[in-house]
């Protein structure tokens, strides 16, 4: 099946700081899909993008499908942009997402 | 975008008893899955849950230890049986709607198992 990469595992900023987070996949990839668990468990959907570019207030995302990868942006980061952030993609016929093991990020005051 | 509801939030149990999650959503969906989220992990796919027909378990779940129903088209349950300490985590339900024509995937807020 196809193998989804995240990097980097973990991540420290201070507030304000902007920051990357990135997600390799091995095979083309029907959806693509960012979600970040806050620190009470809750998956909660940034993004919907199997290519291209969008972007919501603070947060961006863009993918490059040919290339394989898909990129996180988090601008002038706060305490509450902390927790986990998964990729999750679907290849082929299949409609059940594989998940990354996702980067745990940590904002401090 | 779908809306959905899990009963309990969260809950502590004694080793050997079973524990009946319930996965409650605001529209009518054809599939419904189950993750397990162990502490510190990544999500892990139970099952697939579809109405009418019997849940299909991935590699490493069954049925005995984790039924699940699917009487309609906006509910399912999902029983963890015969806990042991190893079955605490988080169990997560999740749909798949297609608010813009496409298909997203959509995550209920989970309810937290620590077994004892």
């Amino acid at each position: 099946g196809i193998q989804v990469e995240q990097s980097p595992p973990d991540l420290i900023l201070q507030e304000g700081a902007n920051s990357t987070l990135r997600c390799n996949f091995s095979d083309s990839v029907n959806n693509l899909q960012w979600f970040h668990q806050n620190p009470w468990g809750q998956l909660i959907n940034l993004f919907y993008i199997p290519s291209g570019t969008k972007q919501n207030g603070r947060l961006s995302a863009t993918t490059v499908a040919t290339e394989r990868y898909s990129l996180l942006y988090i601008s002038s980061s706060q305490t509450t942009d902390s927790g986990v952030y998964f990729c999750a993609v679907t290849s082929g016929g299949s409609y059940i997402p594989t998940f990354g093991r996702g980067t745990s990020l940590i904002v401090h005051p | 975008s779908a809306v959905i509801s899990q009963k309990p939030s969260r809950d502590i149990c004694q080793r050997g008893t079973s524990l009946t999650i319930q996965c409650q959503v605001d529209s009518q969906v054809t599939m419904m899955f189950w993750y397990r989220q162990q502490p510190g992990q990544s999500l892990t796919l139970i099952a697939t849950a579809n109405q009418g027909s019997e849940a299909t378990y991935e590699s490493g779940f069954v049925i005995d230890k984790f039924p699940i129903s699917r009487p309609n088209l906006t509910f399912s349950t999902l029983t963890v049986s015969n806990m042991s300490p190893e079955d605490s985590s988080i169990y997560l339900c999740s749909v798949e709607d297609l608010p813009g024509g496409s298909y997203e995937q959509y995550f209920g807020p989970g309810t937290r198992l620590t077994v004892t």
